[in-house]
């Protein structure tokens, strides 16, 4: 099992620039997660999928959207990128909400 | 309103010392599940154990262990006899709302 991918690994992007970060769980998870972290802060929530065809807003949404294309994939978009959105993006999976797993993460910076 | 702290933002210990990282729940939910969690500089982040707001007996796990109490809306975790191996930002974080503490970053110096 190889858990839960995440693609890119690393991505530069220029101010305006659009782009899709990918995640897919290959677990059975009900729940996906999409999660941002800023140098010496924990996880904010972006967006999470309790389950195939719902999402919800998180602690930090603006300035993405979100697709659970089914169950196994939960892709996160930024339409015009901002040097704000410099971070690193989490994705995971998680049965019944309890415990998650997280994917290897996307180190983006917005220049 | 719901909030995690992990009051210890920085941690510095010498090998086979023990160490305990604390973290308080402030919640009115009565019944909750709390999460420790590992992130290695390597960068990701490792699911370490849950517990749930009934069961307030204590856990070991080899060298870790985790003590509950519902009284204080804490639910701290010791690493005995620590190893190089142990650095790493530790974060404690709630089911509900999926909220996370601003993590312990841990050095172990050998």
């Amino acid at each position: 099992n190889a858990g839960v991918t995440q693609t890119p690994k690393f991505q530069v992007l220029k101010t305006g620039q659009s782009m899709t970060l990918q995640c897919a769980q290959d677990m059975n998870h009900n729940s996906m997660y999409w999660y941002r972290q800023d140098p010496g802060m924990g996880l904010r929530l972006i967006y999470y999928s309790a389950s195939e065809g719902t999402t919800d807003k998180g602690e930090v949404p603006n300035g993405y959207n979100v697709s659970r294309l089914n169950k196994r994939e939960f892709s996160l978009r930024l339409e015009s990128a901002a040097p704000s959105q410099t971070s690193v993006y989490f994705c995971a999976s998680s049965q019944a909400r309890v415990e998650q797993y997280f994917g290897p993460g996307t180190r983006l910076t917005v220049t | 309103a719901q909030k995690v702290t992990q009051a210890q933002t920085e941690i510095s210990v010498v090998e086979k010392e023990d160490v305990t990282l604390d973290c308080v729940y402030e919640t009115r939910d009565t019944t909750y599940y709390l999460f420790w969690y590992k992130q290695p500089p390597s960068g990701e982040l490792v699911f370490l154990i849950r517990r749930n707001s009934f069961d307030e007996q204590n856990e070991i796990s080899g060298r870790y262990s985790w003590n509950f109490q519902k009284s204080t809306s804490s639910f701290n975790f010791t690493i005995t006899a620590s190893q190089v191996v142990d650095s790493a930002v530790y974060f404690c974080a709630p089911r509900r709302k999926l909220i996370w503490g601003l993590g312990t970053s841990l050095a172990v110096n050998p």
